[in-house]
């Protein structure tokens, strides 16, 4: 089946590491976006592809990079990890969107 | 941008009955309206959608209405279970944005047994 994984479902990780979380789909979507969860504040858009090469800033960009190779894959970077970074990431695919299962990230 | 407050926090019923949850939007050019369902420790899940030109749409025991002048959709729980139980999101965007979403802040609906 069709599907959408991330991984690691959950990283701990220390302030100013660089850390990269992936995703990948096998519907073939041309687009897909990343999003973060907290509480009180439901889910956020970090950044968008429309495609290979095309990568777009979202709600809350800052601290964030994406690049996309190809039309599987969505890696999500953070440069500098924060402790305002801990959070459950989530990627999804457009057509719906169709959310993956999550990363739980922690920053000590 | 668009901004979509979503109402109440936390809902709490009795098993068999209604649920609604209730979702304002600010931006008019906003056309789709779906709702998410998250169960603990997963990823939100697509549960029923209504686009603009609708004004309600069913499936099963949910529903889902749209009032596009005062900017406003809900969603409908009918004859409750416990397995409805669950943290309920809904969104908005311009189709063009190519499914963008604004969520709502989310609704922890509990279902008592």
């Amino acid at each position: 089946d069709a599907e959408i994984t991330q991984s690691p479902r959950h990283k701990i990780t220390e302030t100013g590491r660089q850390v990269t979380l992936a995703c990948h789909q096998t519907w073939n979507h041309n687009n897909m976006f990343w999003y973060r969860q907290d509480l009180g504040h439901g889910l956020r858009l970090i950044h968008y592809s429309y495609g290979v090469h095309d990568t777009n800033k979202g709600e809350v960009s800052d601290g964030y990079s994406v690049s996309r190779s190809n039309t599987e894959d969505l890696p999500l970077t953070l440069e500098s990890a924060a402790s305002s970074q801990t959070s459950v990431y989530f990627c999804a695919r457009g057509g719906g969107p169709c959310f993956g299962p999550g990363t739980r990230l922690l920053v000590l | 941008g668009e901004n979509v407050e979503q109402h109440p926090s936390t809902l709490s019923v009795q098993e068999g009955d209604s649920a609604v949850i209730k979702c304002t939007y600010s931006d008019s050019a906003s056309n789709y309206f779906p709702w998410y369902k998250q169960e603990l420790g997963k990823g939100p899940q697509l549960i029923i959608d209504i686009r603009s030109n609708v004004g309600e749409k069913k499936d099963q025991r949910i529903a889902v209405t749209l009032n596009k002048t005062a900017k406003h959709f809900s969603l409908h729980i009918t004859e409750t279970q416990p397995e409805d139980s669950a943290v309920y999101f809904c969104a908005a965007t311009f189709s063009g944005s190519a499914r963008q979403l604004t969520f709502g802040s989310g609704t922890q609906l509990t279902v008592l047994p």
